[in-house]
């Protein structure tokens, strides 16, 4: 069965300085995964989707993640944080019966 | 366009009361979900319909009732309110295995 883990529950930075959000995956074939954000108080946003093209991809808002199979990961990047970017991120995966499986959440913090 | 609209946007029940979340998208979209959102355990799949006509349960579907009344909507019904279905209520729809377009979320109270 598929399943996802997003191994910390808060993650805090200063801003300007890199984000990673990790995000482990298990899956028994080559999985969709995807990333979501969710403001305060606000409905949830797709970030980026992986399906089996480029490795490597880009997202909205400057986040890209990488698709590591020999790791089963797919963690989330960011160069520089900015303020803008506090808010809870969800990593998510495709099971057989194309439903969303989802992790249970990483809040970034962002300190001044 | 509106893309996924959700009614109401807050809602306080007591016990043993029942009531109808509304979801309507505009998206041509076939599949439908109701998701809860409870802190700390991401998004759970209450129901989904993959298509007009269809429903299933998802991950917790107890207590709650689904209605897929025509393409656009999609209503999640919960006949005798618990406390422990105090949550947010997310509704989402997509094209199949594709990304889900979300709802803004109701949030409900159960008392």
């Amino acid at each position: 069965a598929q399943s996802v883990t997003q191994l910390d529950s808060h993650v805090s930075v200063s801003e300007g300085t890199p984000v990673l959000l990790r995000c482990n995956y298990s899956s028994s074939y080559s999985p969709s995964l995807f990333w979501y954000v969710q403001h305060p108080n606000k409905g949830l946003q797709l970030l980026l989707k992986y399906t089996s093209a480029a490795t490597l991809v880009k997202g909205i808002n400057g986040f890209e993640a990488e698709f590591k199979k020999s790791e089963t990961s797919f963690h989330l990047t960011k160069p520089s944080a900015h303020m803008s970017d506090a808010a809870e991120y969800f990593c998510v995966v495709i099971n057989s019966n194309y439903q969303l499986i989802w992790g249970a959440g990483t809040k970034l913090i962002i300190k001044p | 366009n509106a893309g996924v609209t959700q009614t109401p946007k807050f809602q306080v029940l007591k016990t043993g009361q029942s009531m109808t979340l509304q979801c309507a998208q505009d998206m041509n979209h076939n599949s439908m979900y109701w998701y809860r959102q409870d802190p700390g355990m991401g998004l759970r799949l209450i129901y989904y319909s993959a298509s007009e006509g269809t429903t299933d349960k998802g991950e917790v579907p107890n207590g709650y009732n689904v209605s897929r009344l025509n393409k656009r909507e999609f209503s999640l019904r919960l006949e005798s309110a618990a406390p422990s279905q105090t949550s947010v209520y997310f509704c989402a729809s997509s094209r199949l295995a594709n990304e889900q377009f979300f709802g803004p979320g109701t949030r409900l109270t159960v008392l």
